[in-house]
């Protein structure tokens, strides 16, 4: 299995400038999360799907982040406008639901983004 | 109520003594706690992980400890190496309603030297 895989791997982008972000879960994992990484922050959760409908959106910043799931293998991301302060690294992680409900999550590694 | 709360921030160990990192939670509707451990560049990886219905929790050499009512579990890291030398992240979720959901800890940074 190749794992979650994420693209691009860093972005440099100016400020207003639109951003996608895309991930690839894990094929057969049915839960699919955006956490973005900041040195001040740590890990926060962005948004999570179940089976491609979004369950959680109550950590996206504000309008400017959105989030899609058009089906079980593809998600993205996007930042419209794009600001400095949106500078972090974003991951995306797939899991699927084993026995206890226990959630193991597998990464991605990362989109770096930086805003200039 | 959601957050929990890492420490220390950072870490520097002696190759061979134990690496302890702390966490704690406020809300006791949490039924899972894992450890993840992230390298630079990469993507945290789960390390291990408990449910509350037990007190500890081995795997080699990592070991995690769970206090149910101080609502506080840590990591122990026994014959730290170098190549431990990572940031670790707790977190706490809720298996039993399998929302999925994961609220991690702000990460230790640790440092095992030679």
């Amino acid at each position: 299995d190749a794992g979650v895989i994420q693209s691009p791997r860093h972005e440099v982008t100016e400020m207003g400038q639109e951003v996608t972000l895309r991930c690839k879960p894990i094929s057969g994992h049915d839960y699919l999360f955006w956490y973005r990484q900041t040195m001040m922050r740590g890990l926060e959760l962005l948004i999570y799907f179940n089976n491609n409908v979004p369950i959680d959106d109550s950590g996206m910043p504000e309008d400017r982040f959105s989030a899609k799931m058009p089906n079980a293998s593809f998600s993205t991301l996007k930042i419209q406008p794009s600001e400095p302060r949106d500078s972090a690294v974003y991951f995306c992680a797939s899991s699927r639901l084993v026995r206890f409900g226990h959630h193991g999550y597998t990464f991605g590694s990362g989109t770096r983004l930086t805003v200039v | 109520q959601q957050q929990v709360k890492q420490s220390p921030q950072s870490l520097i160990v002696q190759k061979g003594g134990i690496s302890i990192i702390n966490c704690a939670y406020e809300n006791t509707a949490f039924d899972y706690f894992p450890w993840y451990q992230q390298f630079p560049g990469k993507g945290p990886a789960l390390l291990i992980a408990i449910r509350p219905d037990v007190s500890e929790k081995k795997e080699g050499r990592f070991t995690i400890s769970f206090n149910k009512s101080a609502k506080q579990f840590s990591l122990h890291i026994m014959d730290s190496q170098p190549g431990d030398s990572a940031t670790y992240f707790c977190a706490a979720g809720y298996a039993s309603s399998n929302t999925g959901k994961l609220i991690f800890g702000q990460g230790t940074t640790l440092q095992v030297k030679p």
